[in-house]
This record gives C-alpha cells, sequence and structure tokens, in this order.
C-alpha cells in the first residue's frame, strides 16, 4: 500500500541548517512535494521534484531524492525562525497526493 | 490572481445538523480535491472533482459524506448528520487542467467543531 512516513519533531539553532527526511513506498510515485503549515492556516507549496530527478534547489531548499531507498530529503540552508512550523512531504497518488503526518521544525534564536 | 477561497473559516455545528463547506479554485483551476486533517495528523484524501463530475470518492465515508463540484459555483463539501468524530479541518486544494506536476494549491482550510 502507500504511505508516507516522517519524523514527527526536529529542533535547529537560528542559522544552522534543517534537514527534514521522509520515505514513502510507492516507486511508482512520480512527482514528491513538500508543504509548509504554519499555525492555523492551509499548506503552502515548498516545492517538488520529479521522480528521474536525484536533486533540485531553490534558493534556501535542497531536495535531495534516492529512489533506489524511496527516500526524500529538504535541507533548510540558514534556518531562519520564521521558518518554524509543520513540514509535509507528499507523494502523488492516483490523482490526489497521499501525506505524511508532518515534522514540527522548531527553530531557536 | 486569488488564491483558493474556503468559506467558512470556522463552523461549529450540534450533532445531528448539517455542515456545508465551501471552495472557490484559483482562476483557471478545473480540478478540486477535498482533503481532511484531524488534530496531529497529516492529511487524508477524500475525493476529487472536475466540473460536473466526481472523478475519484475513494476516501470519502461511505454515509453522510457527499461533494459537488457544479458548473456554475464553488465546490460544496457537505456533512449530514453530523457527530463529534467529523471535527477537524478541511482543506480544499485546486490544480490547473494540464499534465505535468499537478501541483496542488491550498486554501485556508474550514475547521468544523462538533459540540
Amino acid at each position: 500500500g502507500e504511505d508516507v512516513e516522517q519524523s514527527l519533531f526536529l529542533s535547529v539553532r537560528e542559522g544552522d541548517s534543517s534537514v527534514i527526511n521522509c520515505t514513502y513506498t510507492d516507486s511508482s510515485s512520480t512527482y514528491l512535494y513538500w508543504y509548509k503549515q504554519e499555525p492555523g492556516a492551509g499548506l503552502q507549496l515548498l516545492t517538488y521534484i520529479f521522480s528521474n530527478m536525484d536533486m533540485k534547489q531553490d534558493q534556501r531548499l535542497t531536495v535531495l531524492l534516492n529512489k533506489k531507498d524511496k527516500h526524500l530529503s529538504l535541507r533548510i540552508a540558514d534556518t531562519q525562525t520564521g521558518d518554524s512550523a509543520i513540514y509535509f512531504c507528499a507523494e502523488r497518488g492516483q490523482g490526489n497526493l497521499i501525506f505524511g503526518k508532518g515534522t514540527k521544525l522548531s527553530v531557536k534564536p | 490572481n486569488a488564491g483558493v477561497m474556503q468559506n467558512p473559516r470556522h463552523l461549529v455545528r450540534r450533532r445531528g445538523q448539517e455542515a456545508r463547506l465551501r471552495c472557490s479554485p484559483m482562476k483557471g483551476h478545473s480540478h478540486v480535491y477535498w482533503y481532511r486533517q484531524l488534530p496531529e495528523e497529516g492529511l487524508k484524501f477524500m475525493v476529487y472533482l472536475q466540473k460536473e463530475n466526481i472523478i475519484d470518492e475513494s476516501g470519502m465515508p461511505k454515509e453522510r459524506f457527499s461533494a459537488e463540484f457544479p458548473k456554475e459555483g464553488p465546490s460544496i463539501l457537505r456533512i449530514q448528520q453530523v457527530v463529534r468524530g467529523d471535527s477537524a479541518a478541511y482543506f480544499c486544494a485546486s490544480s490547473p487542467p494540464r499534465q505535468g506536476a499537478y501541483e496542488q494549491y491550498f486554501g485556508p482550510g474550514t475547521r468544523l467543531t462538533v459540540t
């Protein structure tokens, strides 16, 4: 079946890099996504990666995909207090998205 | 270009009442998805619609829940005879009518509380 797993919490100091990890099970997934959710808000699409890529960089964000291990990571460089949020990994199902439970990132000043 | 709009943002219903949640997709988007988020959980897919068609309702509970996306107007998620377990945040997302990444853009959600 389809399942997406993430660690639940990550705490970093302001200015450090954050790495949020995710594993998925559906090897036929064509696209994988990272979303950010701030308290009481909807989900903001941060970035996505096509399954034939192994890396994508967008400003402070770097996505790494290891298709063999079905492992996806999101690296945030120079993490700021404004990056504190819940980060969701998602894989594309038949048309819908399948989400992990989210990683709560806490950034300490 | 306005984003995905949902209303109401907060909805309180007593057990047994009906809840109607509305979603207006982004301009130019013809695909709408509904997801439910329980406290401390990720989002779970409920239903995928295009104008006047339900494409995939595999995540919808078999009873009390229905969804539509009429030719004119917003998409509606309707929950009849609500129970306490229906309390959750309901998110709508939309995507453009093309192949590719099918990136979905989310609305701010409707937080339903059943008392």
